[in-house]
């Protein structure tokens, strides 16, 4: 089993600061790489997809990257309605998906 | 538009079975897998697995495997995740999930179904 580490595992930071996320893959996952954000009581949201690729309708200010093991999810001027918590999903060619154990991102 | 809708909260008590539902709308039922997700109170998102609607192959996570079954029936575009002899530790949110057009990621998700086991 390909096993995810996140990190931090939560961080306190400003309205406008550049916020960076690591995720880890236990071994070479290629762009395999998906990340989430998920509000209290709401249903995950898909932010980035194939490790860089942003989905359709989500601000700019959100962005990935990576490749093979270790991967950056990054914020580049948090808002206060970004407070969430945020997951890295990795996939294989048999659709077997993995999510790390998440970062809880709130303000300062 | 594309909508997942899961059935309601269900409270069951311990050795009791289970089936839970999520109905797809708004597009081609069979042209995109339904994956299950579990949220345990206060903890991270675990995947359990996947189904091909069309023609039910069904993936598990390791963990998954055995412990729960996916299903659907194409005929009412509804996939169903189930268990045999609910655990307390089975308390949590389920939600499904399916992928959009050349994305390997869940963009469009349930709103949940609270599963409560509790004697």
């Amino acid at each position: 089993d390909i096993q995810m580490t996140q990190s931090p595992s939560s961080l306190s930071a400003s309205v406008g600061d550049r916020v960076t996320i690591t995720c880890q893959a236990s071994q070479d996952i290629s762009n395999y790489l998906n990340w989430y954000q998920q509000k209290p009581g709401k249903a995950p949201k898909l932010l980035i997809y194939d490790a860089s690729n942003l989905e359709t309708g989500v601000p700019s200010r959100f962005s990935g990257s990576g490749s093979g093991t270790d991967f950056t999810f990054t914020i580049s001027s948090l808002q206060p309605e970004d407070i969430a918590t945020y997951y890295c999903q990795q996939y294989d060619n048999l659709l077997l998906f993995t999510f790390g154990p998440g970062t809880k991102v709130d303000i300062k | 538009e594309v909508q997942l809708v899961q059935s309601g909260a269900e409270v069951k008590k311990p050795g009791e079975s289970l089936k839970i539902s999520c109905k797809g709308s708004g597009y081609s039922f069979t042209s995109y897998w339904i994956g299950w997700v579990r949220q345990m109170p206060g903890k991270g998102l675990e995947w359990m697995g996947i189904i091909y609607p069309g023609d039910s192959d069904t993936r598990y996570s390791p963990s998954f495997q055995g412990q729960v079954t996916i299903s659907a029936d194409k005929s009412i575009s509804t996939a169903y995740l189930q268990w045999s002899s609910l655990k307390a530790s089975d308390t949590a949110m389920y939600y499904c999930a399916r992928p959009g057009p050349g994305v390997v990621a869940a963009t469009h998700w349930g709103q949940g179904t609270l599963v409560t086991v509790s004697s």
